[in-house]
């Protein structure tokens, strides 16, 4: 499969705990996108990285989430602390140019 | 700030009618535009795009219009088969390939 992988599929966390995703954008992309995608609604754009260089955070990107990317290929996104408001669909994405491609999300519930 | 929305957030059409799903951006700066198709549990998957120096694109089953005067895209599917229920989003790139996404139509086709 060479399309975007993200993992877990699934997370159930504890208010306060902390939490990290993974994604594997396809390979020889230079971009990757991070979105959060709440039931009912769009995905909405949290950060975006050229390489390793994080480019752009949106406002919806409190300081309890960071989001890496160390090498230019795989990217990790830790929310610390988290809270119920939390819960959602974490959608990552991928393009060598003006297209992104997404992977099937990681849906975090917090209880 | 920039914003993509949609007219209709639930369509119901008979299993080989045509559908057509539209949606109203804000940001006339915006040159590329692109539809999603998003199923339950996963991310959203590439349909079509268009740049704004085009009014129409056609592929497979699905056509494109754009209307730059009055800031509408829609997006036609002809032949509506069941496994074309699913989110429907309109989305646009407003520079820095950052792509913003509208709430999204659910469609339902009914056999």
């Amino acid at each position: 499969d060479t399309g975007v992988s993200q993992d877990p599929r699934h997370k159930i966390t504890k208010r306060g705990q902390n939490v990290t995703f993974r994604c594997d954008p396809i390979s020889e992309h230079n971009r990757l996108y991070w979105y959060r995608q709440t039931l009912g609604q769009g995905p909405e754009f949290l950060t975006y990285f050229q390489n390793e260089a994080q480019l752009e955070k949106s406002r919806l990107l409190s300081d309890r989430f960071s989001a890496e990317r160390p090498k230019g290929s795989f990217s990790t996104l830790e929310i610390q602390r988290t809270e119920q408001g939390d819960s959602a669909m974490y959608l990552c994405a991928s393009s060598s140019g003006i297209l992104a491609f997404f992977g099937q999300g990681t849906r975090l519930t917090v209880v | 700030g920039e914003s993509v929305g949609l007219h209709l957030p639930t369509l119901s059409v008979q299993e080989g009618d045509n559908s057509i799903i539209n949606c109203a951006y804000s940001n006339s700066a915006s040159d590329y535009f692109i539809w999603y198709k998003q199923e339950s549990g996963k991310g959203p998957q590439f349909i079509i795009d268009i740049r704004s120096n085009m009014d129409k694109r056609q592929g497979q089953r699905v056509t494109v219009l754009l209307n730059k005067t009055v800031k509408h895209l829609s997006l036609q599917i002809a032949a509506t088969q069941p496994g074309d229920s699913a989110v429907y989003f309109c989305a646009e790139d407003i520079g820095g390939f950052k792509t913003i996404f509208g709430a999204g139509t659910r469609l339902f086709v009914k056999a």
